[in-house]
């Protein structure tokens, strides 16, 4: 099974830096995901993560650890639109486990002036 | 680009009534999901199929079922509604190739309450 835990809220400001985490505790593990998630949205693909590193893409980078089980999306020069869900989730690789993914419950991200 | 469609954006159902929710996407994709949506509890997932005919029990099917008939088209069936299937329910759909990242791509989601 997936275990996936991230911050229930975080507030930022405009033009800052904010880094939302993610830890995992998985029986087998075949990539991350963060989504992002407006109010009343569907979720939007931002990035994945499948070997350890930094992946970067504009504003947004998200880096992986797979022998800590630890994530992190870094968003650049905030601005009011970044203001959203961020969602975490685990592929599982085991076998059987069909390829799914699995959620965090999400980071509340608000962006002030 | 991809679209996934669903077939109502909100629906409000009686107790023990059936309900089908559908969806519908246009990019040929092997992979079908259906996702509920709560607050505080994240995204979980119900059912997801691989193929055509093909379904498969996700973290929380009880009081659900699917079906799939044609590779665009995944149904997700409440047999008898009660109110604590009220609920955000979304639908995403995967390319299925092998090697591929399996990024989900969601269509805009069924607000469902029972009364």
């Amino acid at each position: 099974g997936q275990n996936i835990d991230q911050p229930t809220e975080m507030t930022a400001t405009e033009g800052a830096i904010v880094q939302i985490n993610c830890t995992y505790q998985t029986s087998g593990f075949n990539g991350l995901f963060w989504y992002q998630q407006h109010a009343g949205e569907a979720p939007t693909f931002l990035s994945y993560n499948v070997l350890d590193g930094l992946e970067e893409k504009g504003r947004f980078s998200s880096f992986l650890s797979r022998s800590k089980g630890y994530s992190y999306l870094l968003l650049k020069e905030l601005q009011m639109k970044d203001s959203a869900s961020y969602l975490c989730a685990v592929r599982d690789g085991s076998p059987g486990g069909g390829n799914k993914l699995t959620f965090g419950t999400g980071t509340q991200l608000k962006v002030e002036l | 680009d991809v679209k996934v469609t669903q077939s109502s954006r909100y629906l409000v159902k009686r107790t023990g009534e059936k309900v089908f929710l559908e969806c519908v996407q246009d990019m040929d994709h092997e992979n079908m999901f259906w996702y509920r949506q709560d607050p505080g509890l994240g995204l979980r997932l119900i059912y997801f199929s691989y193929d055509v005919k093909m379904k498969e029990k996700g973290d929380i099917p009880e009081g659900y079922s699917v079906s799939r008939e044609k590779k665009e088209r995944f149904s997700l069936i409440l047999e008898s509604a009660s109110t604590n299937q009220t609920s955000m329910y979304l639908c995403a759909s995967s390319n299925g190739l092998a090697g591929g990242w399996y990024e989900q791509y969601f269509g805009p989601g069924t607000r469902l309450t029972v009364t």
